[in-house]
């Protein structure tokens, strides 16, 4: 149980471009789903928290307008990043959970900004 | 074990041997913890969790351990294998109600065949 799918695994684009990613919760619903930032070598940065129906709570230093997070079901949250250029490039990394289940992770979003 | 610096701090191991990884947590609040293992190019996995009130928990092959005095956490992986090959995290929740957790740097197994 506690899977969590994330879609796509890998998006290459151009700069300027706008490029949302899916995360989903597929056999719990997720009160709670979280985003997170890696980069090689180190370890998750939290970028932003989202409670079903609510707005999203973000991290200091993220920008909310560059970052759009919605969770509109307790089995979907959404992540776009608007307007991405190559300084956006990185391993994007949703995890969802609830009260009986601790943060599990999807597979990660390898966006490559050109 | 965790360290402060660049690098990931790593850990080498003969295949059958015993491992076992350190994490030094930050707050004395934190009444939750987790262990995640990642491999490369994935997501964290879900490997094993201890609340506060206790001092050990075991699943398969694995055990962590738990020392709030001197706020420490161990994951000890018995008989390695080389798939257990990975980066391994340790996550502390502490107490806030949005299930929020806050990483350490990680550390990197290698498990040599």
């Amino acid at each position: 149980g506690a899977v969590v799918s994330q879609h796509p695994s890998r998006v290459i684009c151009k700069s300027g471009t706008s490029v949302k990613i899916e995360c989903r919760s597929l056999d719990f619903q997720a009160t709670t789903m979280f985003w997170y930032r890696q980069f090689p070598k180190k370890s998750l940065m939290l970028m932003a928290t989202s409670n079903e129906g609510s707005k999203a709570t973000y991290e200091q230093g993220v920008e909310k307008d560059k970052f759009l997070i919605n969770h509109a079901s307790l089995t979907l949250s959404t992540l776009t990043v608007t307007s991405a250029h190559p300084e956006d490039s990185s391993f994007y990394i949703c995890s969802a959970a609830n009260s009986n289940q601790p943060q599990h992770f999807g597979d990660g979003t390898r966006l490559s900004i050109l | 074990g965790e360290s402060v610096g660049l690098h990931l701090p790593t850990l080498s191991v003969q295949e059958g041997d015993n491992s076992i990884i350190n994490c030094a947590y930050s707050n004395s609040a934190s009444d939750y913890f987790i262990w995640y293992k990642q491999e490369s190019g994935k997501g964290p996995q879900f490997i094993i969790d201890i609340r506060s009130n206790m001092d050990k928990r075991q699943g398969q092959r694995v055990t962590v351990l738990l020392n709030k005095t001197v706020k420490h956490l161990s994951l000890q992986i018995a008989a390695t294998q080389p798939g257990d090959s990975a980066v391994y995290f340790c996550a502390e929740n502490s107490g806030g109600s949005n299930y929020k957790l806050t990483f350490g740097k990680g550390t990197l197994l290698t498990v040599n065949p």
